[in-house]
This record gives C-alpha cells, structure tokens and sequence, in this order.
C-alpha cells in the first residue's frame, strides 16, 4: 500500500520561472494538502484540495496555485518564482478533511537561484 | 501566523531518560496533533487529542491537553536514539479555514 509520493525530489529553478510539483496521495484518500517548510520553520498551509476544488487557503499569494484531478493526485504551481520561495514543499492526504491524521510525502525541496 | 509554539525549541538527553515537550496555542480548537519529523523527511503523525479529551497514550508517548491554558504536552518515555528528530504540534482551531497550523518545532537529540 503506496504512500504519498511527491515528484520531483529536488529542484533548482531561477527566479522568475515557473515551476510545477507533483503528488499522488496515500490509497483510499480523497483530500490533499499541500504545505511550504522553510528551513528551521514549521510546515505553513498552502490549501487543501477535496472532488476537485480549493476548499481551504491559507496566506499564500495568487501565484501559488493548485489542482486536483478525478484519481485524486494534485499539483502545486508556483509562477514568477522569488528567492524566498525556496522551501521544501509538502504534500499531505488525508480522507475528508483535516479532522483525520494527515500522511505526509517526502516533499520536494525547491531552490531558487 | 503560526498559533502553536513548542517548547523548548531544542532538547538533549541520554538515551534512557524521558523527555518533554511543551505546546501553547492560541484559539479554541477542535484537536491538537502532534508530528516527527527526521531530517529532511516528510512529517509523521503521532496522535491526536481531541478538545474534549485531557490525555491521551499510544505506546511511549503520553500527550496532555488543557484547553483553560491552551496548552499540550508530549512525553516520550524509555528514550531511544532512533526518537532522535523534530517534534511538531499542529492544531486545528475552530472555525478555522487555513488548514492545520503547526508550530516551529522541538529538535529532540537522544545521546547514546
């Protein structure tokens, strides 16, 4: 039984790019979240995505954005790329919500240049 | 923002002895979940305490919650090496629509 997977591992970008990850959750779960950890911080939520649609955002601008698909897996955009976007990035599943114990992916450290 | 804050924010004990870890939160809540987190790893979850609940054990762990003080406890017993890692508490604040907060974190190192 396959956990939360996260692609890429790592990435470098330069700033003002545009970047995608990817996230497929644990079986059996239809909630995804995904979460920004800077170095020495705690994780900070992004949103959380549920059949398909944003349901929750946390303080993040515009240019973070997200999507889930029918088999539930999610993607994390990021557009015009700043140096202070460098983090590792964190996707959780959960089943209906966060009231459940979330099951993180390893994450995919992002670093711009 | 970030509503939980552990404390202390770094603990380091011989492998054997117990070790504690503080929380205080903000905002009313409808749980309180504590997370590992190994260098560079995705976070763990541990247990959750519901609001309504003042104390909650799974194995080595034992986690307090007193809502009047708003504040959460975790204690590990028996320590090992591998308990070595980042501890988290999360809280999910009612009413609240920005998902799980989670505070800075304690870096817990168990001396062999």
């Amino acid at each position: 039984d396959a956990g939360v997977t996260q692609s890429p591992t790592h990435l470098i970008k330069t700033r003002g790019q545009q970047v995608t990850l990817r996230c497929s959750p644990k079986s059996g779960h239809d909630t995804v979240s995904w979460y920004q950890q800077a170095l020495g911080q705690g994780p900070q939520f992004i949103f959380q995505y549920y059949e398909e649609e944003e349901r929750q955002r946390g303080n993040f601008p515009d240019r973070f954005s997200g999507h889930q698909f029918p088999n539930y897996s999610s993607e994390l955009n990021v557009n015009a790329l700043l140096l202070g976007d460098s983090a590792l990035y964190l996707c959780a599943s959960s089943l209906e919500g966060i009231r459940s114990p979330l099951h993180f992916g390893n994450g995919t450290r992002l670093t711009v240049t | 923002s970030q509503q939980g804050e552990e404390d202390p924010q770094a603990l380091s004990i011989q492998e054997g002895e117990n070790a504690t870890m503080n929380c205080s939160y903000k905002t009313s809540i409808n749980n309180l979940q504590w997370y590992r987190q190994n260098s560079g790893r995705g976070l763990v979850h541990l247990i959750l305490i519901r609001s309504n609940e003042r104390e909650k054990h799974s194995g080595r762990l034992r986690v307090t919650l007193d809502t009047s003080k708003k504040s959460s406890s975790l204690l590990i017993t028996a320590s090992r090496a591998a308990d070595t890692a980042s501890y988290f508490c999360a809280t999910d604040a009612r009413g609240g629509a920005d998902g799980l907060t989670f505070g800075k974190g304690t870096h817990l190192i168990i001396q062999p």
